[in-house]
């Protein structure tokens, strides 16, 4: 299993353009997750997704948007990128196991938005 | 809203001691809670998941272990090595999908 992949690695954005960052799973897992991660600030979520077809807001869900068409895949959108989205992005998934749900993470889009 | 805080931000310790790292949270209803370790510029290592259910839980030389009580967890690592070193990430799940991080302490283990 290749896990969580996230594409790209690094991307570069002027303030107002607008870009996709993609994550995908092959674990069959219902939950998927994008969080930003900030010097100092730990990861916050910005959107999540119990299943194909259902997505809702986390702690900073403004400037981005995400759909869920099929269980692997779930893109997030920067609809007009600004400075204050230069961050690191995960996107995670997870599933439920004996009461829990264990997150699986991606290894990281580093974005930077001069 | 669920808070969590990790003490110490840095830690910096000689190659083979044992150590403690602590994660405290300000609300008792949780899912679970989950230690990651995560090396600079990379992605999230999950080390340790413990279940609300659950006091401790055990993986090699790591032991974590769960008092909801008093909403507090520690990340327990024996004889550290220079391999070690990283920063740990302590997450509280408080609802489905809400998983809420603290800041990380940056371990340092030094040959």
């Amino acid at each position: 299993n290749a896990g969580v992949t996230q594409t790209p690695k690094f991307q570069v954005l002027k303030t107002g353009q607008s870009m996709t960052l993609q994550c995908a799973q092959d674990m069959n897992h219902e939950y998927m997750s994008w969080y930003r991660q900030d010097p100092g600030m730990g990861l916050r979520l910005i959107h999540y997704s119990v299943g194909a077809g259902i997505t809702d807001q986390g702690e900073v869900p403004n400037g981005y948007n995400v759909s869920r068409s099929t269980t692997e895949d779930f893109p997030l959108r920067l609809l007009s990128a600004a400075p204050s989205q230069t961050s690191v992005y995960f996107c995670a998934s997870s599933y439920s196991s004996r009461g829990g749900y264990e997150q699986y993470f991606g290894p990281g889009t580093r974005l930077t938005v001069t | 809203k669920q808070e969590v805080t990790q003490i110490p931000a840095a830690l910096s310790v000689p190659e083979g001691e044992n150590l403690v790292l602590n994660c405290s949270f300000t609300d008792s209803a949780i899912y679970n809670l989950q230690w990651f370790r995560q090396d600079p510029g990379k992605g999230l290592t999950s080390l340790l998941l413990i279940q609300s259910s659950q006091r401790e839980q055990t993986s090699g030389r790591l032991n974590a272990s769960l008092d909801k009580s008093s909403g507090r967890s520690t990340l327990y690592i024996a004889a550290s090595q220079p391999g070690d070193s990283a920063t740990y990430l302590c997450a509280v799940l408080s609802r489905l999908n809400d998983m809420r991080f603290g800041a990380g302490t940056r371990l340092t283990v030094k040959p």
